[in-house]
């Protein structure tokens, strides 16, 4: 079944680890995203990819870095994680960075740092 | 910037019709999406509008007024399963979607 997988489904970390948010699609989208969702304040955009290696910065990009080295996968990774990093993540996708492409959002991933 | 206002919650009876309306001011406007996330899970698409008026599918209805900032979702004969966070996102230059806060409409019996 096509789709967008995120993994792991939750974490549990300390403050000050490193970690890695992994996506994977299978639907040959060029556009990939990653959101963070915390309440009140809605999908906030982190990071994004138009396409295989390249990546741009969203609204709060401070603290997370992505790489895009294929089409399919779309990692996010935490440097040194801290408790305002907190929070619900998704991926996201789309056929390209177009205005009439739908995201289509994985399954998220929460995250909780100590 | 973008702003993007909602409300926060309504509360509607199964078999109505309930009425969620987004206002939003941005510059370079490329589009709105409606999505529909049910309590822990992923947002899924309902409707995209680009053009002036109404688009209707199924029990669904978006309605964009781009002259005034506007955009309602209209959900017909509610059901308890439509009890979930409505999220508007407007796609403006940058091609980049901004969401809102979300709308969590809770259907009661």
């Amino acid at each position: 079944i096509a789709g967008i997988t995120q993994a792991p489904t939750s974490q549990i970390l300390a403050a000050g680890r490193r970690m890695t948010l992994r996506c994977t699609q299978d639907m040959r989208h060029n556009a990939m995203y990653w959101y963070r969702q915390d309440l009140g304040l809605g999908l906030r955009l982190i990071h994004y990819s138009n396409t295989a290696g390249t990546t741009g910065k969203g609204e709060v990009p401070d603290g997370y870095s992505v790489s895009r080295a294929n089409t399919d996968d779309f990692p996010l990774t935490l440097a040194s994680a801290v408790p305002s990093q907190t929070s619900v993540y998704f991926c996201a996708s789309s056929e390209t960075k177009g205005h009439t492409d739908t995201q289509y959002f994985g399954p998220g991933t929460r995250l909780t740092v100590l | 910037g973008q702003n993007i206002d909602q409300p926060t919650e309504m509360t509607a009876t199964e078999g109505a019709i309930v009425q969620i309306n987004c206002t939003y001011q941005t510059s370079g406007f490329n589009g709105l999406f409606w999505y529909q996330q049910h309590a822990g899970e992923a947002p899924t698409f309902l409707s995209y509008n680009v053009l002036d008026g109404l688009e209707e599918k199924g029990r669904f209805s978006s309605f964009l007024s781009r002259s005034k900032g506007y955009s309602y979702l209209l959900l017909k004969e509610l059901q308890m399963k439509d009890s979930a966070s409505y999220l508007c996102a407007v796609l403006a230059g940058s091609y980049q979607l901004t969401f809102g806060k979300g709308t969590k409409l809770s259907v009661i019996p």
